[in-house]
């Protein structure tokens, strides 16, 4: 059964570092992987969605990427600010889990100006 | 409308009574997906619309959970006899594909039950 792990389960930096989160999952036969942000109260935004084929994806101050054969994917945020501060999960779609997606716990950020 | 739509935001519900919750998808996207969240933890899959059709209902907890979608547009996640185990925010998110193999997946903001 697929399991996806984050870390870390938190962190806290100051603004304008570059940081890493990291998600890793047990089964490589992934079709797809997105990372989302959660705000407090609300419901998950999609940022990336990575296919099976492809090694990375970048939108603005993020980078993804992905190593299947390591069951490893990184979300790298530039330049961080006090706006990025938020949950950001990390989800994956593979064969056995169907129609599913399987999240993981997620990683709090804080960002303090 | 723009996004995925949820009602309601918030629910309290006495033990044992039933409960219903709502979810307007984004207009024509095919797939609907119900998720729940408890707190401090990612989703956790539930069921999968495809159009009318609830092609996956494998993540139901128990049969007190059920779903419809009978016009392929609007859905409803009914909850029968709630229990405390059941408090969780219930997402529900939208998808212009069939399945999960390509296109993005968008939520709603969830309704949170909360049962005493």
């Amino acid at each position: 059964k697929q399991e996806v792990t984050q870390i870390p389960a938190a962190l806290s930096v100051p603004e304008g570092e570059n940081l890493v989160l990291n998600c890793s999952f047990t089964d490589s036969a992934i079709y797809n992987l997105q990372w989302f942000r959660q705000d407090p109260g609300k419901g998950l935004t999609s940022l990336l969605l990575i296919q099976s084929s492809q090694r990375e994806q970048t939108s603005g101050r993020l980078n993804a990427s992905l190593d299947k054969s390591s069951g490893r994917s990184t979300l790298y945020i530039a330049a961080s600010q006090p706006g990025d501060s938020a949950t950001y999960l990390c989800a994956v779609s593979d064969n056995q889990a169907g129609t599913a997606l399987i999240f993981g716990k997620g990683t709090t950020l804080s960002v303090s100006s | 409308g723009a996004g995925v739509s949820q009602s309601p935001r918030y629910k309290v519900a006495k033990r044992g009574q039933d409960v219903a919750l709502r979810c307007d998808p984004i207009s024509g996207h095919v797939s609907l997906f119900w998720y729940q969240q408890a707190l401090g933890q990612g989703p956790e899959f539930l069921t999968y619309f495809q159009n009318e059709a609830q092609l996956d209902k494998s993540g139901l907890p128990s049969d007190r959970f059920f779903a419809e979608r009978p016009e392929g547009s609007v859905s409803t996640l009914k909850i029968q006899r709630t229990q405390q185990e059941d408090s969780a925010v219930y997402l529900c998110a939208s998808s212009l594909f069939r399945g999960l193999l390509t296109g993005e997946l968008f939520f709603g903001e969830g309704s949170r039950l909360t049962v005493l």
